[in-house]
């Protein structure tokens, strides 16, 4: 069974601070591992890696992906308060049965001004 | 944004009730899902389908049921609602050449 356990549960940090979120992963044949923004509202997409793609930059975010370790970093660089929200991390194994993900239970930041 | 609506966005019932909630979308994507999001929990997989009439169950699907009878909806079923069915539901949908799902906006469900 595939298994995702993010870290730490939730954190605050004042803006300008540099947040380190953190994904652990247990999957079948891994394929891909996603990170999803969450407001008070749906999940956004933030970033997809693979194999081929194991680092991620948009603006202040960045992600790495360690294949051998089967962990995950989303670095955010600069906080500000619209930074405060869920993220979650998910991932898929290959040939995985109506392209379903796995997702974790999510990382709470908090960006106090 | 995708478009993806789910109808109705909040609802209250009360226990032993069927609800029925639908997610419906434009962009002709082969995949939907339903998931349920409760505090500590993250996401959880209901049912998803992989096209019209065909379904399969996720990781907690005791207690729901699905349809799918046209690309554009999928519908949720509580068929005797219960208090631990209180929760967050989402749709999503994929493409499927990734695995990037997009979310609906979500419909908050009471059962009393």
């Amino acid at each position: 069974e595939d298994k995702v356990v993010q870290s730490p549960l939730s954190l605050v940090v004042h803006e300008g601070d540099t947040v380190t979120l953190n994904c652990s992963y247990e999957v079948t044949n891994f394929r891909s591992l996603l990170w999803y923004k969450q407001e008070k509202k749906a999940p956004t997409f933030l970033f997809m890696l693979t194999s081929s793609g194991i680092e991620k930059k948009s603006g202040r975010l960045s992600s790495i992906l360690d294949k051998k370790e089967l962990f995950s970093i989303l670095n955010i660089t600069a906080t500000q308060t619209g930074d405060s929200a869920v993220y979650l991390c998910a991932v898929a194994p290959l040939k995985a049965a109506g392209n379903k993900l796995t997702f974790g239970g999510g990382t709470r930041v908090l960006v106090k001004p | 944004d995708a478009g993806i609506t789910q109808s109705p966005r909040h609802k209250v019932t009360e226990t032993g009730t069927p609800v029925t909630l639908r997610c419906h979308q434009t962009e002709n994507h082969r995949y939907m899902y339903w998931y349920r999001q409760d505090p500590g929990h993250g996401l959880r997989l209901i049912h998803y389908s992989y096209g019209v009439k065909d379904t399969d169950k996720g990781e907690v699907s005791d207690g729901y049921s699905v349809s799918r009878s046209k690309t554009e909806d999928f519908l949720l079923t509580l068929e005797s609602a219960t208090s631990s069915q209180t929760s967050v539901y989402f749709c999503a949908i994929s493409e499927g050449t990734t695995n990037e799902q997009f979310f609906g906006p979500g419909t908050r469900l009471t059962v009393l």
